[in-house]
């Protein structure tokens, strides 16, 4: 079985700055990582995804995260958020390519 | 555009009661999901249907049944509602194999009173 624990259930920052959100998971075998992202009141959408390959994952609107199998994490960064970067943000493991299991969300508030 | 469509968007019941919460999806995935979301807790997976003609217990499928009524629809059905079923349920939609992630429906905000 797999688990997800996100460190962070509410990340304030403030417009401009860099924001990182923090992803652990555990599994016996090999899994594939992903972050999604879900605005108020919408259904999630993909950020990035991590099946093989570069540590390094870009995805969409800036966002980056770095897949550290040593220590089991899947950390997401952007370098200067925006206001509309205000969302929760997931993190999920899956040990093949469809069943996900999925951390219990981080809440980013962007301040002006 | 085409995604997943999920119906109804809100609805509010009487514990007791029964529904069923229609999914449909028009990219031509195999599989597809149910999921419910609670504060706190993230998404958590009620049932999936791995292919068209088979579906499978998920995390937390106790209350629920579901049917996978051809390759385009999976509704999730709660036979007699209960309050702590009281949640935002998603709907998703995934083709296994093709490095593609699971594409989510916009949600149904079920209460239950």
């Amino acid at each position: 079985a797999q688990s997800v624990t996100q460190l962070d259930s509410q990340v304030p920052v403030f417009e401009e700055a860099p924001v990182e959100l923090r992803c652990n998971y555990s599994s016996s075998v090999s899994v594939y990582l992903f972050w999604y992202v879900q605005y108020p009141n919408q259904g999630l959408q993909l950020l990035l995804k991590y099946l093989s390959g570069s540590t390094l994952v870009k995805g969409i609107n800036g966002f980056e995260a770095e897949f550290n199998k040593s220590q089991t994490s899947f950390h997401l960064r952007k370098p200067s958020v925006h206001i509309s970067d205000t969302a929760e943000y997931f993190c999920a493991v899956s040990p093949n390519d469809y069943k996900l299991s999925f951390g219990a969300g981080t809440t980013v508030t962007v301040r002006a | 555009n085409a995604g997943v469509t999920q119906t109804p968007k809100f609805q509010v019941l009487k514990t007791g009661q029964s529904m069923t919460l229609q999914c449909a999806q028009d990219m031509n995935h195999n599989s597809m999901y149910w999921y419910r979301q609670d504060p706190g807790m993230g998404l958590r997976l009620i049932y999936y249907s791995a292919s068209e003609g088979t579906t499978d217990k998920g995390e937390v499928p106790n209350g629920y049944n579901v049917s996978r009524l051809n390759k385009r629809e999976f509704s999730l059905r709660l036979e007699s509602a209960a309050p702590s079923q009281t949640s935002v349920y998603f709907c998703a939609s995934s083709e296994p194999g093709t490095d593609q992630p699971q594409h989510f429906g916009d949600g149904t905000r079920l209460s239950i009173l």
